[in-house]
């Protein structure tokens, strides 16, 4: 089977960028999104086809995805951005989900 | 807008059955695919299957094949997941999702419901 491995958490003061990682086999070959989930809410998709914004996603969101690693970058992050993130790929028409990383606005 | 609203979570005991539906508006629902995702407490998120407009195509995680079983009525804009043999590790908020395309590389799930609470006790 296919993993996605994020690390568990990551802290960022206000206004500083977070960088959450994602990493798998010859991830670069395919397209990952990212999803946003906070406490007793379903996830909400924030990054598709690497680096695409849905329409109403701030711009301080972006994507990156290159060799065995997806990156997503929240540039000037802000309290509300404290959440989890999980990547996601597809593998042979299974999706994956990466372990999820919890983002702490210190 | 879109809207997903799941219902038919609740309590059942390990072995017995459960049917969760979701109901869709605010989109042409068979022109989508669509999928049901887990979520166990204090977990990360688990795709479980998905299914094709008509319906003809559906796929599994290995966790649930054999035992679950994913359909549509496009009549009635709702989707299904039938749940069999459940187990005390299938506990688990379970939400449907609507997905941006035809399952494959470029897509994502782009909208999700709410969720609908599923607990495996005796």
């Amino acid at each position: 089977s296919y993993d996605l491995t994020q690390p568990p958490s990551v802290s960022v003061s206000p206004g500083q960028t977070a960088s959450i990682t994602c990493s798998g086999d010859k991830l670069g070959d395919k397209y990952v999104s990212w999803y946003q989930q906070k406490p007793g809410q379903p996830p909400v998709l924030i990054i598709y086809q690497d680096t695409k914004r849905p329409s109403g996603i701030p711009e301080r969101f972006s994507g990156s995805n290159s060799g065995n690693t997806a990156t997503l970058t929240i540039s000037g992050t802000q309290a509300l951005d404290e959440a989890d993130y999980y990547c996601q790929a597809w593998d042979s028409s299974t999706a994956v989900f990466g372990t999820g990383a919890k983002v702490t606005v210190l | 807008q879109v809207q997903l609203v799941a219902s038919g979570g609740g309590l059942v005991k390990p072995g017995g059955s459960l049917r969760l539906s979701c109901a869709a508006s605010g989109f042409t629902f068979s022109d989508y695919y669509m999928s049901w995702i887990r979520q166990a407490p204090g977990k990360g998120l688990e795709w479980l299957a998905y299914i094709s407009t008509t319906g003809n195509t559906r796929n599994y995680a290995d966790s649930v094949k054999g035992r679950f079983l994913i359909s549509r009525d496009n009549a009635q804009n709702s989707l299904y997941l039938q749940m069999n043999s459940l187990r005390a590790e299938d506990t688990a908020t379970y939400y449907c999702a609507r997905i941006s395309g035809p399952v494959g590389a470029t897509t994502s799930f782009d909208h999700w419901g709410q969720g609908a609470l599923v607990t495996v006790s005796s």
